[in-house]
């Protein structure tokens, strides 16, 4: 299912750098998402997005920044990164315009900040 | 806001045997609650949902039950498979807070065999 694609799919990279993740989505949803996923822990919201022009802060937001692109780009930004930011990333789309809907996740990005 | 609570965080079964997983919402004006499965790297993907006006949805051997009154909802696994193993989350949402959804904190399933 490549409706919602992830770029990178892993990535290595060392404190203090700046790090960007990108989503891409061809399912034309106006909704994006930005969530983080801890070992055996659940998905926590960090940004979303309801249209181009629209950014919202999720639950933990400290230390990322985000970009709307197009509708279908939404990109994540670690401005300096530290360890702690080491996690799986997911993207995820829904589209809202009939209301309630599920949420579509990209494959994750795995993120390692040493 | 909504609050969902998810429990068990760990679920240990016999292949074979029914499973089932309970969340509680804070939020009466939720009126939509999905369950996600999460195999080991992968991405969650939704099995089965249920919205307020329904009491109770069948897919084969999921089943998830809708308790208005009590705010709780549970998904229910019966015949467990090895397959079966895997996180589930499930989360509400509400048209007053924009459909966000909002998450359990997960409940990992493990098949014994």
């Amino acid at each position: 299912d490549a409706d919602v694609t992830q770029t990178p799919r892993n990535r290595i990279t060392k404190t203090g750098k700046r790090i960007m993740l990108e989503c891409s989505q061809t399912k034309g949803h106006d909704r994006m998402y930005w969530y983080r996923q801890d070992p055996g822990l659940g998905l926590r919201l960090i940004y979303y997005s309801f249209d181009v022009k629209d950014i919202n802060k999720g639950e933990i937001s400290d230390g990322y920044s985000v970009s709307r692109q197009a509708q279908a780009k939404f990109s994540l930004s670690l401005e300096s990164a530290i360890p702690n930011q080491t996690a799986l990333y997911f993207c995820a789309t829904s589209d809202t315009s009939a209301g309630n809907t599920e949420a579509f996740f990209g494959q994750g990005t795995r993120l390692t900040v040493v | 806001g909504e609050n969902v609570e998810q429990h068990p965080s760990t679920l240990s079964v016999q292949e074979g045997d029914s499973a089932v997983i309970k969340c509680t919402y804070s939020d009466s004006a939720s009126n939509y609650f999905p369950w996600y499965k999460q195999e080991l790297g992968k991405r969650p993907q939704l099995i089965i949902d249920i919205r307020s006006n329904v009491g109770e949805k069948k897919d084969q051997r999921i089943a998830v039950t809708l308790n208005k009154t009590a705010k709780h909802f549970s998904l229910h696994i019966t015949e467990t498979q090895p397959e079966d193993s895997a996180v589930y989350f499930c989360a509400a949402s509400t048209m007053d807070s924009n459909y966000q959804l909002i998450w359990g904190a997960g409940t990992k399933l493990i098949i014994k065999p």
